[in-house]
């Protein structure tokens, strides 16, 4: 059974910095990845979703990279904002294709 | 304007009644999806459907009832065999099961 997990479970950082979210799986049999940002009391929205052919994907700050054979992905954002404050969810597709959920990233960026 | 609906916004449910959570898309999307979500937990799935008059349970999927009657409506039924109800339900879509979910804006139910 895919089991999907992100660390750290939360983390702040001043405005400017560049971050790096971390995303692992167990079943590296996967045929995409994707990343999605939640606002408090809100639904997801998708940011990225990574082929299982490419390498990395890139949207504004936003760059997300998958290494299959190692079961990882990465959330790369540069030059933090505090409207980046949320949780991120990193999510693979598990059995019967269907999604499987990390436990999320809460990012809080301080003025 | 298109997109995914979720109504009501906050439910309340006595012990012992069902209540029904509606989900509506109009982006002509085949598959639609019900999640629910714990406090600091992720999503966990409750019933999928690839199509119209076709679903299929998740992980989680006892306690609760869906249809797909219409393309464009996934209703979920919480019933009164789901003893741990309280959460935040979402309601997804996506033209293909492969493909990027979109989701709607959630319904939190609350147990009086």
């Amino acid at each position: 059974k895919q089991e999907v997990t992100q660390i750290p479970a939360a983390l702040s950082v001043p405005e400017g910095e560049n971050l790096v979210l971390n995303c692992s799986f167990t079943d590296s049999a996967i045929y995409n990845l994707q990343w999605f940002r939640q606002d408090p009391g809100k639904g997801l929205t998708s940011l990225l979703l990574i082929q299982s052919s490419q390498r990395e994907q890139t949207s504004g700050r936003l760059n997300a990279s998958l290494d299959k054979s190692s079961g990882r992905s990465t959330l790369y954002i540069a030059a933090s904002q505090p409207g980046d404050s949320a949780t991120y969810l990193c999510a693979v597709p598990g059995s019967a294709r269907q999604l499987t959920f990390g436990s999320g990233t809460q990012l809080t960026v301080l003025p | 304007d298109g997109g995914i609906t979720q109504s009501p916004k906050y439910l309340f449910r006595k012990e012992g009644q069902n209540v029904t959570l509606s989900c509506e898309q109009n982006l002509n999307h085949d598959a639609m999806y019900w999640y629910r979500q714990d406090p600091g937990q992720g999503l966990r799935l409750i019933y999928y459907s690839q199509i119209v008059n076709d679903f299929q349970k998740g992980d989680i999927a006892e306690g609760y009832s869906v249809s797909r009657e219409k393309k464009e409506s996934f209703p979920l039924t919480v019933t009164s065999a789901q003893k741990n109800p309280t959460a935040f339900y979402l309601c997804a879509s996506s033209i293909a099961d492969t493909e990027t979910q979109y989701f709607g804006p959630g319904t939190r139910l609350l147990v009086l």
